[in-house]
């Protein structure tokens, strides 16, 4: 079965470019979660969705960032402008519905911003 | 609301030798528990999870780890250590009624040396 699938693997730009990144869940699951990862912070939620709609966005850390899910099966994350301080993995994972069951994560995107 | 605390940001054990990552959580309604690991340049893998009934649980890769409601602990074990086995390991905890959003540790980086 094919798991989490993100886009792209690695990705570096220039401060002020825009980014996008792409995740797609494993089929059926209808959590989606994107997360941000860096020594100093660890790993932080951004959002999450639940059949597509956003449910908390808390972790999302100013304007810069959007996140979108148009269908089940596709979700970006976006920066725009980008800034040196949002270099870090970004991972996304999905799961089915219930607090018993784990969420399955992509393998990340390792963004540098320049 | 919902804590893990993982005791020891660095565990270094010899082949051959016990693993014991610890942790201990906080949770205002029945847990459910994870132990996830991370390879480098990859995501968070699941190795284990705490749900309802047996309170040890086993694991993938030999892991197990057991659910102590008056310790409020979580911690993981691993009776041989490997030197595969070094990696991060990260703890977490979701509620019953707090849908499926995850609240992770710290991480605890297990190094193993010959």
């Amino acid at each position: 079965d094919a798991g989490v699938i993100q886009s792209p693997r690695h990705e570096v730009t220039e401060m002020g470019q825009e980014v996008t990144l792409r995740c797609k869940p494993i089929s059926g699951h209808n959590s989606l979660f994107w997360y941000r990862q860096t020594m100093m912070r660890g790993l932080e939620l951004l959002i999450y969705f639940n059949n597509n709609v956003p449910i908390d966005d808390s972790g999302m850390p100013e304007d810069r960032f959007s996140a979108k899910m148009p269908n089940a099966s596709f979700s970006t994350l976006k920066i725009q402008p980008s800034e040196p301080r949002d270099s870090a993995v970004y991972f996304c994972a999905s799961s089915t519905a219930g607090g018993n069951q784990p969420q399955h994560f992509g393998d990340g995107t390792r963004l540098s911003i320049l | 609301a919902q804590s893990v605390t993982q005791l020891g940001s660095h565990v270094s054990v010899s082949e051959g030798a016990l693993v014991l990552l610890r942790c201990n959580y906080s949770s205002s309604v029945p847990p459910y528990l994870f132990w996830y690991v991370q390879y480098p340049n990859q995501g968070l893998q699941l190795l284990l999870k705490y749900t309802t009934g047996a309170t040890l649980v086993k694991g993938i890769n030999g892991f197990e780890a057991e659910f102590k409601k008056s310790e409020t602990s979580f911690h993981l074990t691993k009776p041989s250590a490997h030197m595969s086995d070094a990696a991060e390991y990260f703890c977490a905890v979701s509620g019953a009624g707090g849908g499926n959003k995850l609240t992770f540790g710290t991480g605890t980086q297990l190094k193993v040396e010959l």
